[in-house]
């Protein structure tokens, strides 16, 4: 089975900065990846797929790219919104989560 | 547009089966090429692929619960279920369905359902 593994595991940010969240696989996914954002309480909410497609509706300020073993969800500027937790996932794996907080 | 919901009891015993049922609104289980997943998350913690299930009936488990796990589907209910037997305190968690679309360019799961919290406990 592939290994999903993310860094940071938690990072600590402000409102407005540029946030760079890497996932790794175990082998080669090619571009197999999707990520996902979860708030407290809340279902994850899917925000990339095919590593750097953006799903309908979610802001601009979101990307991702990577193929292969090495994977970034980007947040181009920090929105109160966006702290949360983010998930990458391929098939059956998902990675162990990164928690973004407010510094 | 499709929205999912978990719905099933919210205590189960030690050893016991848990069942949950997913039911599906705004369209067709049967329609597109999707799978319908089940995904859980024990408190705190992260989220960890149950199953899925594709309306020809075929099915794939998680190998780590796979002795345990039955997923079924009910296209008539626009329903799909799980049963995990023998359950133990380790099966306490969120369980959420999903939809799932398996594409050449890559999978994803969208919609999810909001989540039922499950408790095993006597």
């Amino acid at each position: 089975d592939i290994q999903l593994t993310q860094s940071p595991s938690f990072l600590s940010a402000s409102v407005g900065d540029r946030v760079t969240i890497t996932c790794r696989a175990s082998q080669g996914i090619s571009s197999y990846l999707a990520w996902y954002q979860q708030k407290p309480g809340k279902a994850p909410k899917l925000l990339i797929y095919a590593a750097s497609t953006l799903q309908s509706g979610v802001p601009s300020r979101f990307s991702g790219s990577g193929s292969g073993t090495e994977f970034t969800l980007t947040i181009s500027s920090l929105q109160p919104e966006d702290f949360a937790t983010y998930y990458c996932q391929q098939l059956n794996s998902f990675g162990p989560g990164t928690k973004v907080d407010i510094k | 547009q499709v929205q999912l919901q978990e719905s099933g009891p919210g205590l189960v015993k030690p050893s016991q089966t848990l069942s949950l049922t997913c039911t599906v609104s705004g369209g067709s289980i049967s329609s597109g090429s999707y799978y319908w997943s089940w995904i859980r998350q024990p408190a705190g913690k992260g989220l960890e692929w149950i199953g899925r299930i594709y309306t020809s009936g075929s099915t794939n488990y998680n190998p780590s619960l796979k002795s345990r796990v039955t997923i079924s589907v009910d296209t008539s209910k626009n329903q799909f279920s799980l049963k995990l037997s023998s359950v133990t305190a380790a099966d306490t968690a969120v369980y959420y369905c999903a939809r799932e679309e398996l594409r050449p360019t890559g999978d994803w799961f969208d919609p999810w359902g909001q989540g039922t919290l499950v408790t095993v406990s006597s």
